[in-house]
């Protein structure tokens, strides 16, 4: 079974600055995804960042980055130009990869704990 | 705009009372979730369900069962609810996305239910 691990439950970064947010996975598989999801306050959980795990290039989406060391099973999230909006619960999430349309059991996602964000004005 | 609704935001009920949480999406999605978060605890898959009247347990299915009627619908059942079962519940829906590198499966979530048990 796939595990996922974030260590930090907590950080604080200062408004404009860049942090980033560490998360590591076991798995046997070769191919799979990993994904970044954002929980702000009382809000919905949305995507942030996904990575295939054949892809060497690291995916970027605007402010939001990812380190992906796959031999390392490490896929980091940095955020730049921090912004008060961005303070959140972060969670990294693992996925298979897809066998098959409507394959349920390939959609499941094993998240990790989560890690805390705050922003400081 | 994908959407997942869940019936209620917040809930309070007593021990030993049949709780049923309702969650629908409107993408036509195979797939439906629902996961328990705890503080400390993230994410744990409770059920899924890939097709109407199909499910699967996930993680900690214990003290609680689906219904799935309908392709849109997925219900949360504790059928004699406990004080451990306090916690916030989330479902979530995944459809197929067609993005640059092809299709992919991503995961829609509802708002959420914080369920209280007294």
């Amino acid at each position: 079974a796939q595990t996922v691990t974030q260590s930090q439950p907590e950080m604080s970064v200062q408004e404009a600055e860049t942090v980033t947010l560490s998360c590591t996975y076991d798995t046997s598989e070769s191919d799979y995804y990993l994904f970044w999801y954002k929980q702000p306050p009382s809000r919905q959980m949305i995507l942030v960042i996904r990575q295939e795990a054949y892809k060497q290039q690291n995916a970027t989406e605007n402010r939001f980055s990812v380190n992906f060391q796959k031999a390392a099973k490490s896929f980091s999230l940095k955020i730049s130009d921090s912004q008060l909006g961005d303070a959140a619960m972060y969670f990294c999430a693992y996925r298979s990869t897809d066998s098959g349309w409507g394959s349920g059991a390939n959609s499941k996602l094993t998240f990790g704990k989560g890690i805390t964000l705050s922003v400081r004005p | 705009d994908v959407k997942v609704t869940q019936s209620s935001r917040y809930l309070v009920k007593r021990t030993g009372e049949k709780v049923f949480l309702e969650c629908v999406q409107d993408m036509d999605h195979e797939n439906m979730f629902w996961y328990r978060q705890d503080p400390g605890l993230g994410l744990r898959l409770i059920y899924f369900s890939y097709d109407v009247k199909m499910k699967e347990k996930g993680d900690i299915p214990e003290g609680y069962s689906v219904s799935r009627e309908k392709k849109e619908r997925f219900s949360l059942i504790l059928e004699s609810a406990s004080t451990n079962q306090t916690s916030m519940y989330l479902c979530a829906s995944t459809g197929t996305t067609l993005g640059t590198s092809g299709r992919y499966h991503e995961q829609y979530f509802g708002p959420g239910t914080r369920l209280t048990v007294t």
